[in-house]
C-alpha cells in the first residue's frame, strides 16, 4: 500500500533548462496539491489538480511554471528556463476527495538545486 | 497579515521540559486544523488534528479557540525525539486549496 510516490528525490539542473517533478498519489486518490519550500522558509501552496483539471493554482508563478494530472500516468511539475530561485523542496500530497478534512499525506520531496 | 502565524522560535528546552507552541488564523469561517512535524529536510507529516473540545495524544495536546482564533499545541516530558519544526496548518474556508501552512517552530529538545 505505497504512500505518495515523488520522483525524482533529488534534481540538479542548470540555469535555462526544463525540470519535470513527478508525483503518483496514493492508491484511490484523485486529488494532488504541490507545494513548494524555500529554504528556511515554510510550505507554499503551488496548484491543486484532479484528474485531467486545475482546480486551483493561484499558487503557481505566472511563468514558466506548469502542472497537469493527466488521465494515466503521474501528475507532473514542470518549471521551464530555471533560475536560481527555482531551488527549493517540491512536496507533492494527495487526497480522496476534496475536503482536506484529515489533512494531506505528502510525498518525501523533490529536492531541486538550479546551479 | 499572514494566514497563518507561528512564532518561529527557535525553542530549546531541555529533556523532560513542558514547552507550548502557539498559531493563529486570519480567516473565522477556517474548518479544520491540524499539527504536522517536520524533520530536516523530510516531508511534513500528520501529528494530530485539533478539535474544538481539545484532544489529548500521548504527551501531545492540542487546543483550538474560535472565537480568538488560536491554536496551541503542548508537548509534555520532552525527548530528544521532539526535536523538529512543527507546523500549524488550517484549512481555510471557500478555498479549493484547503490547507494553509504556517510557517513553523522550530524545537530542540537538549540533553
Amino acid at each position: 500500500n505505497a504512500g505518495v510516490m515523488q520522483n525524482p528525490r533529488h534534481l540538479v539542473r542548470r540555469r535555462g533548462q526544463e525540470a519535470r517533478l513527478r508525483c503518483s498519489p496514493m492508491k484511490g486518490h484523485s486529488h494532488v496539491y504541490w507545494y513548494r519550500q524555500l529554504p528556511e522558509e515554510g510550505l507554499k501552496f503551488m496548484v491543486y489538480l484532479q484528474k485531467e483539471n486545475i482546480i486551483d493554482e493561484s499558487g503557481m508563478p505566472k511563468e514558466r511554471f506548469s502542472a497537469e494530472f493527466p488521465k494515466e500516468g503521474p501528475s507532473i511539475l514542470r518549471i521551464q528556463q530555471v533560475v536560481r530561485g527555482d531551488s527549493a523542496a517540491y512536496f507533492c500530497a494527495s487526497s480522496p476527495n476534496g475536503q482536506g478534512i484529515n489533512g494531506y499525506t505528502f510525498g518525501s520531496g523533490t529536492r531541486l538545486t538550479v546551479v | 497579515r499572514k494566514e497563518v502565524e507561528q512564532d518561529p522560535g527557535p525553542f530549546n528546552v531541555p529533556e523532560g521540559a513542558t514547552v507550548a507552541f502557539n498559531c493563529t488564523y486570519s480567516n473565522s469561517a477556517s474548518q479544520s486544523f491540524f499539527w504536522y512535524r517536520q524533520d530536516c529536510r523530510k516531508e511534513p507529516k500528520l501529528l494530530m488534528s485539533v478539535y474544538s473540545s481539545g484532544n489529548e495524544d500521548g504527551r501531545f495536546t492540542a487546543q483550538l479557540n474560535r472565537a480568538s482564533q488560536y491554536i496551541s499545541l503542548l508537548i509534555r516530558d520532552s525527548k530528544l525525539s521532539d526535536s523538529a519544526t512543527y507546523l500549524c496548518v488550517v484549512n481555510m474556508a471557500g478555498s479549493a486549496r484547503q490547507l494553509t501552512f504556517g510557517s513553523g517552530t522550530q524545537l530542540t529538545v537538549l540533553p
